[in-house]
Formats: C-alpha cells, sequence, structure tokens
C-alpha cells in the first residue's frame, strides 16, 4: 500500500465550478496535511496545511481532514483558469520526510 | 518567491559522472530537505538536514550524499550517475518552529544524464 494515494486524475472542471481533489493515507500518526500546487515546468507550491479535523477555509480553497478514515482533500471553489495544475497531497512520516502522492491534474476549461 | 535558492538551474551530465547541486533555505529557516521529482511523479524523499547532520533519509543508494554548512545552506551530491538520475531535484527549507514539515520549495535543479 503506497503511503499517500490521490485520486487519478486528469480533472477538468468548468470555469467557475468547484474542483474535489482526495487524498488517503496510511500512517494513522500522521498530525500534519499539505497541499502543494505546481504548474508545469515550476516547483511545488505550498497552498494549505491542516491539522484538526474538519474543515480549513482560505480564500478560494478549502481543505477538509478525517483522521479517522485517513482522508484529506482540497476543495477549489469558483475555479479559474489560473488554478489549472497538478495538486500535492503531503503527508508527513516518522523520519522527518513527507510523503507526496502522485499528484492530480487540473484543468479549468474557460 | 520562497527565499529558497537553488543552482544551477539546468545540467546536463553524462553516465559515470558526479554531480553538486547547491540550496540556501529561506531566511530563519535551519532544516533542509533534499527530494527527487521524476517525470509525472511526486516528489521522493532524499535526505533532510539539521545542524549540519543527516536526520534522516530515505530509500536512495549512498552514491547520493549531502552536506549542510553553518550559514544553513545545503550540498547534494550524486556520484557514478545513472540514466535514471534524470529528473528535477528540490531542495526544500523548513524549522522546527513552527512545523519542520511545513517545508517550502526552491525553484529546483533540472538535471538530466545522458
Amino acid at each position: 500500500q503506497k503511503e499517500v494515494e490521490q485520486n487519478s486524475g486528469p480533472l477538468s472542471v468548468p470555469e467557475g465550478a468547484i474542483a474535489s481533489l482526495n487524498c488517503t493515507y496510511s500512517d494513522r500518526g500522521s498530525q500534519s496535511f499539505f497541499w502543494y500546487r505546481q504548474y508545469s515546468g515550476k516547483s511545488p507550491e505550498l497552498i494549505m496545511f491542516i491539522y484538526s479535523n474538519g474543515d480549513k477555509e482560505d480564500g478560494r480553497f478549502t481543505a477538509q481532514l478525517n483522521k479517522a478514515s485517513q482522508y484529506v482533500s482540497l476543495l477549489i471553489r469558483d475555479s479559474q483558469p489560473s488554478d489549472s495544475a497538478t495538486y500535492l497531497c503531503a503527508v508527513p512520516s516518522n523520519d522527518y520526510k513527507l510523503s507526496f502522492g502522485a499528484g492530480t491534474t487540473v484543468t479549468v476549461r474557460a | 518567491e520562497t527565499g529558497v535558492t537553488q543552482s544551477p538551474t539546468h545540467l546536463i551530465k553524462t553516465r559515470g559522472q558526479q554531480v553538486t547541486l547547491r540550496c540556501s533555505s529561506q531566511s530563519g529557516h535551519n532544516t533542509v530537505s533534499w527530494y527527487q521529482q521524476a517525470l509525472g511523479q511526486g516528489p521522493q524523499f532524499i535526505f533532510q538536514y539539521y545542524r549540519e547532520e543527516e536526520n534522516g533519509r530515505g530509500n536512495f543508494p549512498p552514491r547520493f550524499s549531502g552536506l549542510q554548512f553553518p550559514n544553513y545552506s545545503s550540498e547534494l551530491n550524486v556520484n557514478a550517475l545513472e540514466l535514471d538520475d534524470s529528473a528535477l531535484y528540490l531542495c526544500a527549507s523548513s524549522s522546527l518552529q513552527p512545523d519542520i514539515y511545513e517545508q517550502y520549495f526552491g525553484p529546483g535543479t533540472r538535471l538530466t544524464v545522458t
């Protein structure tokens, strides 16, 4: 079982719609969870982190965490063409590393 | 911009050669982590340096080695390059406070091995 798994893409959504990205993780002891955005040819950019069960909102982004189900999601509301990118879920492990999913590529069509 | 810098931006090497990649951490950060990202994959953890010592290591062979300097900058060295080492190499900096896992990436070094 992979440490972090993301829903396979690509995900295509119309401009103004909600993009929903999912991530499951295997380490029940994980305490913090991160979402990175990576534009093509660029490095990952940290856009959200969440520590507690429930929702965390930052602008058009909402992260949702359910530790019992080992599930974290990212919602992008009012999607814009500039949101077209690959979104990476990252979960820490005991040996100080961040384990990343393979990423979900989102395309927002005008 | 995160304040993390990496050099060089691009590099082309021949199989069997050695390469050194460099990273300067963000101001206030004392921890540097290195990742390898192959095309279409998420970043894979190579190792982390804290206070000039290796603080954790991923599943990479010993020909991948590193250093951290007193100013918290870091180097990644790869010996005996193989074709599969072609990837984007990412450096990320962080600090124990607020969270060592809240890591910010530099722009990366694109390594091509021919």
